[in-house]
């Protein structure tokens, strides 16, 4: 167990709808990062929070934002949900400086799918 | 693009073999770390090796990082069924903050 909790595990949209995920990170924990992980492929960075500001972005569109709140609990929204958004959706959270340098620990996950 | 691409694809073998798994990636990087992921979950570390370090071991796991060839190998010695997963290296460009990860590999150990 890493510490790091995701809500909801699963999640059943339509195409056009919004959708919110959340994650808790782990304790002392101030840095987060989204990953969408399409079946079969590599995790895709979508973007990096570090003291509640976004700390770097991916080759996601703005319809992909995100929030990080005082205690390091993080959301990620999509907008205008598309038929290829469907994917496992992962956060991280690591400590320190906010670079990418340090290990990163992964919670397990939120299946979307958009119909 | 994913900067880091595993070899192989797949791999199957008998419980007790050696398994070696393989990353190449493209630019110069601060470090290089290799994850594992059981049925699509979430991912575990394994190992982090920094772009200063030639070799790293832990447990049963070794890998090596050869930064003139901008590539690092994954060695499970005395595999086990539970072994049976999906292998992933990340990485992370010099100067960079998002990290990269490849495709993976996916082990197969058969009892």
């Amino acid at each position: 167990e890493t510490g790091v909790t995701q809500s909801p595990t699963h999640l059943i949209k339509t195409r056009g709808q919004q959708v919110t995920l959340r994650c808790s990170s782990q304790s002392g924990h101030n840095t987060v990062s989204w990953y969408q992980q399409a079946l079969g492929q590599g995790p895709q960075f979508i973007f990096q929070y570090y003291r509640e500001e976004e700390n770097g972005r991916g080759n996601f569109p703005p319809r992909f934002s995100g929030l990080q709140f005082p205690n390091y609990s993080s959301e990620l929204n999509v907008n205008a949900l598309e038929l290829d958004d469907s994917a496992l959706y992962l956060c991280a959270s690591s400590r320190t400086s906010g670079r990418a340098e340090e290990t990163q620990y992964f919670g397990p996950g939120t299946r979307l799918l958009v119909l | 693009s994913q900067q880091g691409e595993e070899d192989p694809q797949a791999l199957s073998i008998q419980e007790g073999e050696n398994a070696t798994m393989n990353c190449s990636y493209k630019t110069s990087i601060n470090n290089l770390q290799w994850y594992r992921q059981n049925s699509g979950r979430g991912l575990v570390h394994l190992i982090l090796i920094r772009s200063n370090e030639r070799e790293k071991h832990s447990g049963r796991l070794r890998v090596t990082l050869d930064t003139s060839k901008k590539s690092s190998s994954l060695l499970i010695t005395a595999s086990r069924a539970a072994d049976t997963a999906s292998y992933f290296c990340a990485t992370v460009a010099t100067g960079g903050f998002k990290t990269i990860f490849g495709a993976g590999t996916r082990l197969f150990v058969k009892a």
